[in-house]
């Protein structure tokens, strides 16, 4: 079976701040992971995905995630925060087998203080 | 290029009342899937396919069925609707198995009202 735990359904940075959201996965065989993003009453976007291959992997608006296995997890960050990123992320795992379905934490909203 | 589209946008229903949420993509994708999203319990998989004419149970599966009739269509249908499943409705679809079809492309989303 496969589940994420997001830590901290809430997260706060100032403008130009560090952004960190954390993110923990379960799973029995090699994960994909990913990170998603939505704005206000719109759907999810695709931030980043890891599946084989470098561990760093870097996404869109300057977002990147580091996949260390040892650790089971995926957190998602960004060196500067800018008022544009405030949304909610989601962390999701899936496998490549059966019908790769997608598992979800529970999500993070940002809010970015200007 | 639309990807994944939904409709309705918007419904509300009266408790018992019946319909049925149409998701269309047109990138030929294998595999559909229906999550519903509520708060703090992030994206949780009602029902999904893997081709045309297959269907199975995700996570919440209870008071809600499904069919896929046509390969680029999947039909999300409640019989009989109940407050509890007052809910934002997503659908999505990726490629298939493997590392390079691995990402899901989703709908703008069906919010859902039960009265």
């Amino acid at each position: 079976a496969q589940s994420v735990t997001q830590l901290g359904s809430h997260v706060s940075v100032s403008e130009g701040a560090l952004v960190l959201l954390r993110c923990n996965y379960s799973s029995s065989v090699p994960p994909y992971l990913f990170w998603y993003v939505q704005y206000p009453n719109q759907g999810l976007q695709l931030l980043l995905k890891y599946t084989t291959g470098a561990t760093l992997v870097k996404g869109i608006n300057g977002f990147e995630a580091e996949f260390k296995k040892s650790e089971t997890s995926f957190h998602l960050t960004k060196p500067s925060a800018h008022m544009s990123d405030a949304a909610e992320y989601f962390c999701a795992v899936s496998d490549d087998g059966g019908a790769n379905n997608l598992f979800f934490g529970t999500g993070t909203r940002l809010t970015v203080i200007p | 290029n639309a990807g994944v589209t939904q409709t309705p946008k918007f419904r509300v229903l009266k408790t018992g009342q019946s319909m049925t949420l149409l998701c269309a993509q047109d990138m030929n994708h294998e595999y559909m899937y229906w999550y519903r999203q509520d708060p703090g319990m992030g994206l949780r998989l009602i029902h999904y396919s893997v081709g045309e004419g297959t269907t199975a149970k995700g996570e919440v599966p209870d008071g809600y069925n499904v069919s896929r009739l046509k390969k680029q269509n999947f039909l999300l249908g409640l019989e009989s609707a109940a407050p509890s499943q007052t809910s934002v409705y997503f659908c999505a679809s990726r490629r298939g198995q493997g590392p390079l079809n691995a990402e899901a492309f989703f709908g703008q989303g069906t919010r859902l009202t039960v009265v």
